[in-house]
């Protein structure tokens, strides 16, 4: 079955900085990869996805993601923390058939 | 944005009440789904449908059911609510698996359980 891991719970970063949110999954067959963003009290939006089209993935709000098959990894990156960007983070993968399975997600601040 | 409502948006309840959180779409997506987010576990899946009265259970589908009669409504049903269930609860949608689409989400139904 498929899963994904985000190791931690949070991460701080200041205005300006690089952001970079670790995914990594477990398949045997690499999955269709996703980024979703939660901002407080709302539901989850999607960042970016990866479909196997390319494996640099750019989405909304300048962030990016590469997946890596020897890594079994799907990292987002964003070169310049904006205040903006605080919010939670998942990760989520879905194998063929399988259904949708999130990482336990990463809450973003944003330090001026 | 993806049409999907959630009713009602926040409910206190007994425990031992039977509660009904609904889920409806504008989209005609054939997927729909429920997961429950709580802290420390991220989104986990309760359980989902990839049609009209064809649903299967996720992960915690425990003292869950779920009823699709039509191809816009999902409904998911606590029978004997427990404190336990206090969380949020997400509806989302989808095309469906294997086709590399998203799954859009819905604003969430936050569900306090006393």
């Amino acid at each position: 079955a498929q899963s994904v891991t985000q190791l931690g719970s949070h991460v701080s970063v200041s205005e300006g900085a690089l952001v970079l949110l670790r995914c990594n999954y477990s398949s045997s067959v690499p999955p269709y990869l996703f980024w979703y963003v939660q901002y407080p009290n709302q539901g989850l939006q999607l960042l970016l996805k990866y479909t196997s089209a390319a494996t640099l993935v750019k989405g909304i709000n300048d962030f990016e993601a590469e997946f890596k098959k020897s890594e079994t990894s799907f990292h987002l990156t964003k070169p310049s923390a904006h205040m903006s960007d605080a919010a939670e983070y998942f990760c989520a993968a879905q194998g063929g058939s399988e259904k949708l399975v999130f990482g336990k997600g990463m809450k973003l601040t944003v330090n001026p | 944005d993806a049409g999907i409502t959630q009713s009602p948006r926040h409910k206190v309840t007994e425990t031992g009440t039977p509660v009904t959180l609904r889920c409806h779409q504008t989209e005609n997506h054939r997927y729909m789904y429920w997961y429950r987010q709580d802290p420390g576990h991220g989104l986990r899946l309760i359980h989902y449908s990839y049609g009209v009265k064809d649903t299967d259970k996720g992960e915690v589908s425990d003292g869950y059911s779920v009823s699709r009669s039509k191809t816009e409504d999902f409904l998911l049903t606590l029978e004997s609510a427990t404190s336990s269930q206090t969380s949020v609860y997400f509806c989302a949608i989808s095309e469906g698996p294997g086709i590399g689409t998203e799954a859009f989400f819905g604003q969430g139904t936050r569900l306090t359980v006393v």
